[in-house]
């Protein structure tokens, strides 16, 4: 069992489509970040929620981080090929030197 | 400027040997990190150093052996590579804090045939 569990493991839509991308625990934490991993990329910061309730935007992408602060939410209005990726959501652990990532979700918006 | 830069990208080598991969940053962050992301995509701690020292070993076998002989640069090496080692491999690097961002290298990927 992972810590962070993310579903769905895959999606694919078309383009101009809305998604949601979950990430769920049965532990609390502090904060939460959401990555995108683009193929042969690494893996790149889009936002960290920190507040039980928090609502990040980013453009079209909104997160969200539940009020118990165990599990998160990114949602994705009219999507585009652009979108396409690889996304991770990871939280600290051992004193804020360890990011640990969940199971991650991946995305394919077609044209 | 690469923030954190690895290498090589590619490397393909037989059963049993020996191999190094580099990693460098230079964003001045105390904390540099080695990943692991096998086939599924999942992407698993290894190692974290803080200031040169290791912090986190996450039940590695005992044939990889990170070296980090300053807080810019973390390298592993891997003794007697097996078929399982292949994957891609992720050198990070952040500041410690709440609010911490791990900047990622481009990744190895590491082929054992």
């Amino acid at each position: 069992t992972q810590l962070l569990e993310q579903s769905p493991q895959f999606l694919s839509i078309q383009e101009g489509e809305n998604l949601t991308v979950y990430c769920n625990s049965s532990s609390v934490f502090s904060s939460l970040q959401w990555y995108r991993q683009e193929p042969g990329e690494g893996p790149v910061l889009l936002v960290t929620v920190v507040t039980g309730g928090e609502v990040k935007k980013l453009k079209r992408l909104t997160f969200q981080f539940g009020d118990a602060r165990k599990d998160s939410s990114l949602h994705i209005t009219a999507a585009q090929p652009g979108d396409t990726g690889l996304y991770l959501c990871a939280t600290l652990r051992g004193g804020f030197q360890k990011l640990v990532f969940g199971t991650g979700t991946r995305l394919l918006v077609s044209p | 400027d690469t923030a954190v830069s690895q290498t090589p990208k590619y490397l393909v080598t037989q059963m049993g040997n020996d191999k190094s991969i580099k990693c460098e940053q230079n964003l001045g962050h105390d904390t540099m990190y080695w990943y692991k992301q096998d086939s599924k995509k999942f992407l698993k701690i290894m190692f974290s150093y803080n200031n040169k020292e290791l912090i986190i070993n996450e039940t590695v076998p005992n044939r990889f052996s990170p070296k980090s002989p300053d807080k810019a640069h973390l390298n592993l090496h891997i003794n007697s590579l097996e078929l399982g080692d292949s994957a891609v491999y992720f050198c990070a690097s952040s500041q410690v804090g709440l609010n911490t961002e791990a900047f990622f290298g481009q990744g190895t990927r590491l082929t054992v045939v």
